[in-house]
């Protein structure tokens, strides 16, 4: 079965200190790798997919990145407001995603 | 908002009970996905339909069961609750297979 792996558990940065999630999946032929933002209490609301290894995509200040065994989710300068759990997710044969644990992130005015 | 639409927003009840938890997908969408999250499982995925036709189970238990209505809505039912039943059920929908799932605000369940 697809595995996900999300690390670390949970980051606390200063509100301007730029860092990086990490994604990391075994997974027989990758069918998409998704990132989402949780609120606590609150659905998934979807960032991004990545579909091949070296594919980037941005938004605001987030990047995500893909390569063959893993992917990162950059934060650039974040905002007391980008606080939240980050999912990744990998797509499990046509149909179901498998999320990982989350990292879960606070930026301090 | 997502577009996807869940009722009722928190549940309280009592073990051995039953409850139905509604889901409207976005228009448009003909996929509609259940998922559980609890503290210590994350979210996993219970069912699929698409079309008012079941396509994937996960680790569903036969105490649950689903189901996809012609108007696209769909129901999840849950019966003889036990405690460790309480968690937040999502519901999510996409267009077709394959893309990005869109997800719902949540029923939390509370068995007592």
């Amino acid at each position: 079965e697809d595995q996900v792996t999300q690390s670390p558990e949970a980051l606390r940065l200063q509100e301007g200190e730029s860092s990086s999630l990490n994604c990391s999946y075994t997974v027989s032929g990758l069918r998409g790798l998704f990132w989402y933002r949780q609120d606590p209490g609150k659905g998934p609301e979807f960032l991004f997919t990545l579909y091949s290894a070296g594919e980037e995509k941005e938004k605001e200040r987030l990047k995500a990145t893909l390569t063959k065994k893993e992917s990162f989710l950059h934060i650039t300068a974040p905002k007391p407001e980008d606080s939240a759990t980050y999912l990744c997710a990998v797509k499990e044969g046509a149909q179901k995603l498998v999320f990982g644990q989350g990292t879960r992130l606070t930026i301090n005015p | 908002d997502s577009g996807v639409t869940q009722t009722p927003k928190h549940l309280i009840t009592a073990t051995g009970q039953r409850v139905t938890l509604r889901c409207s997908p976005r228009s448009g969408d003909l996929s509609v996905y259940w998922y559980q999250q609890s503290l210590d499982q994350g979210l996993q995925f219970l069912i699929h339909y698409y079309n008012g036709e079941e396509r994937a189970k996960g680790n569903i238990l036969e105490r649950f069961s689903a189901q996809q209505f012609p108007d696209l809505h769909s129901e999840l039912n849950l019966s003889s609750l036990e405690l460790g039943d309480s968690a937040l059920y999502f519901c999510a929908s996409s267009v077709v297979h394959g893309r990005e799932q869109f997800f719902g605000p949540g029923t939390r369940l509370t068995v007592l």
